[in-house]
């Protein structure tokens, strides 16, 4: 079935350093969302990407979709320890599923 | 906005107890309807997922059920608790317009359920 890889799994960085977390496809996504967990807390949307090739950003958060609309990243320039937590994408899985990447766990140092 | 309510927030269950959580939704009609399950420092897990009343669709055969017996409540149950079922699990809720923008997944605040 449909499946939707990430990785890293984890990543630390140390403070002012920067961040990719990258996603993957099995098959041609017709979007692909965001989603940003503080530890302790719950998946919090970030973004939609739709167009094929798509950049959007957000302050420091740069998020792309792909060419052929499989894959994505999102990618934070000169982290801040405001961003620790665990990175997840998602796209459609069919019949209304939506299903999340295994999401990239931030790690900062000071 | 539509705003999720999940309790409880916290939960420790022996083996072989039953289990009953509810999420219900606030501020939006007809929504898809979700439930996750997310180990400790792994992935979300799609359990059920459900577009309207009494219509449930099943992800991982457990031992787990799900139930929507109202539009905007979405409840999740097991007769039979076992360690396995340990875990966080989130409430989501969605409105089905996946293709257009400004559809996002909303989230409920979680339950942290302990099988002991």
């Amino acid at each position: 079935g449909q499946q939707i890889m990430q990785i890293p799994q984890y990543q630390h960085v140390q403070e002012g350093e920067d961040f990719t977390t990258y996603c993957n496809s099995s098959t041609t996504l017709s979007n692909i969302q965001w989603y940003k967990q503080r530890p302790g807390g719950h998946p919090v949307f970030l973004i939609q990407l739709v167009k094929s090739g798509e950049v959007k950003k957000q302050k420091r958060l740069t998020f792309q979709f792909g060419e052929a609309k499989k894959n994505s990243s999102l990618h934070i320039t000169a982290t801040q320890t405001t961003d620790v937590g665990t990175y997840f994408c998602a796209g459609p899985g069919g019949d209304d599923k939506i299903i999340f990447g295994k999401g990239t766990r931030l790690h900062i140092l000071p | 906005s539509q705003t999720i309510h999940q309790w409880p927030a916290t939960l420790v269950q022996p083996v072989g107890s039953p289990l009953s959580l509810e999420c219900t939704v606030e501020g939006t009609s007809n929504p898809n309807l979700y439930w996750y399950r997310q180990a400790a420092g792994r992935g979300l897990q799609l359990l059920f997922y459900s577009v309207g009343i009494g219509q449930i669709s099943s992800e991982v055969p457990q031992n787990l059920s799900a139930s929507r017996p109202q539009d905007r409540q979405f409840i999740l149950s097991s007769k039979k608790l076992l360690l396995s079922d340990s875990g966080f699990y989130l409430c989501a809720s969605g409105t089905g317009a996946w293709s257009s923008y400004n559809s996002p997944l909303h989230f409920g605040n979680g339950t942290r359920l302990t099988v002991t």
